[in-house]
This record gives C-alpha cells, sequence and structure tokens, in this order.
C-alpha cells in the first residue's frame, strides 16, 4: 500500500464548475497535511496547509480533512483554465517525514 | 521574505561527466534543506535531506551525494552521470517541524 494515494486523472471538468480532489493516507499518526499545484514543467507551489480535521477555506480553495478515515481533498470552486494543472497531496507522518502522492492531473474545459 | 534560488535551469550532460547542482536560501536561518527528483510522469522521489551544515541524510542510495557547506547553501553532485539521472531535480526549504516546504525553481537535467 502507498503511503499517499491519488488518483493520477486526468480528471475532467468544465468552467466554472467544482472540481473535487482526494486523497488517503496510510499512516494515522500523520499530523500536517498540504496541496500543492504544478504546472507542467513547473516546480510544485503550495496552495493550501490543514492541519486539524474539518474544513479550510481560502478563496475558491477549500481543504477537507478527515483523520477517523484518512483522507483530505480539495475542492475548487468555479473552476478555470487557468487551474489546470497537476495536484499533490503530501502528508507529515509521524517522523516528520513530508511523503507525496503522485499526482492528479486536472484538466478544466472550455 | 524568504527566497530559494536554483540554478542553472537546464542542463544537457554527457554520460560519465560531473554534475553539480546549486540551491541557496534567503531571508531564513539553519532551514532544513531537501533535494528532490522527479522523474517523467512521475512522483517526487527524496534524495537527500539536511538538518544543519555538514548533516546529510541520503534517502536513497544511488549516484548521487550532497553536501551543506553553508547553513544555508545545498549542494547536489555526482562524479559520473548516468542516463538514468535525468529528470527535473528540485531543491526545497522549511524552517522545520511540520511546516511545509517551499521549493525552488528546478533543474531539468538530461544525460545523453
Amino acid at each position: 500500500q502507498k503511503e499517499v494515494e491519488q488518483n493520477s486523472g486526468p480528471l475532467s471538468v468544465p468552467e466554472g464548475a467544482i472540481a473535487s480532489l482526494n486523497c488517503t493516507y496510510s499512516d494515522r499518526g500523520s499530523q500536517s497535511f498540504f496541496w500543492y499545484r504544478q504546472y507542467s514543467g513547473k516546480s510544485p507551489e503550495l496552495i493550501m496547509s490543514i492541519y486539524s480535521n474539518g474544513d479550510k477555506e481560502d478563496g475558491r480553495f477549500t481543504a477537507q480533512l478527515n483523520k477517523a478515515s484518512q483522507y483530505v481533498s480539495l475542492l475548487i470552486r468555479d473552476s478555470q483554465p487557468s487551474d489546470s494543472a497537476t495536484y499533490l497531496c503530501a502528508v507529515t507522518g509521524t517522523a516528520s517525514k513530508l511523503t507525496f502522492g503522485t499526482g492528479t492531473r486536472l484538466q478544466v474545459t472550455l | 521574505s524568504q527566497t530559494i534560488h536554483q540554478w542553472p535551469a537546464t542542463l544537457v550532460q554527457p554520460v560519465g561527466s560531473p554534475l553539480s547542482l546549486e540551491c541557496t536560501v534567503e531571508g531564513t536561518s539553519n532551514p532544513n534543506l531537501y533535494w528532490y527528483r522527479q522523474a517523467a510522469g512521475r512522483g517526487l522521489q527524496l534524495l537527500f535531506y539536511s538538518v544543519g551544515i555538514g548533516q546529510i541524510s541520503s534517502e536513497v542510495p544511488q549516484n548521487l551525494s550532497a553536501s551543506r557547506p553553508q547553513d544555508r547553501q545545498f549542494i547536489l553532485s555526482s562524479k559520473k552521470l548516468l542516463l538514468s539521472d535525468s529528470g527535473f531535480y528540485l531543491c526545497a526549504w522549511n524552517p522545520g517541524g511540520d511546516s511545509p516546504l517551499h521549493f525552488g525553481n528546478g533543474t531539468r537535467l538530461t544525460v545523453t
């Protein structure tokens, strides 16, 4: 079992719709959770951090964390073509080691 | 504010040649520093990390080495490159603990 799992996609959503990206993790002791956006050929850019159960909103982005079920999700409201990228989920485990998923590719269509 | 610089942006090297990639961080002291590699269509693979000058931890044994000669400088090296060393190399930093990583712009290495 991979430590951090994501569906590779592509996830295709029309412009203006809500994109929902999911991530599961295996280490029950994980404390910190991050979402990164990576455009093709570029480095990952941090877009959200979440540390406690529930929702955290930042503009069009909402991160959701459920430690009991060991999943974290990212919602993107009013999706724009500029949101088309690969989204990486990253989790800090009990050894304070940050582990990345392989990413979900999002395509926002006109 | 903190910034991370990584160079060069692209590099084409023949098999068997040496490699030196450099990364520096500004605006902070005693950062944790990391080298990752991302092969085409693959996830991020942690290569090395450092919590202080001269302290290097290797995650994956391979043809590469890392050094931290100064507090905010991290260098990735190889004596002889292999074709399999091609990839996108990323330097990153964080202040430690459960803080997120912040990445440099990356170096795309092609070994021919």
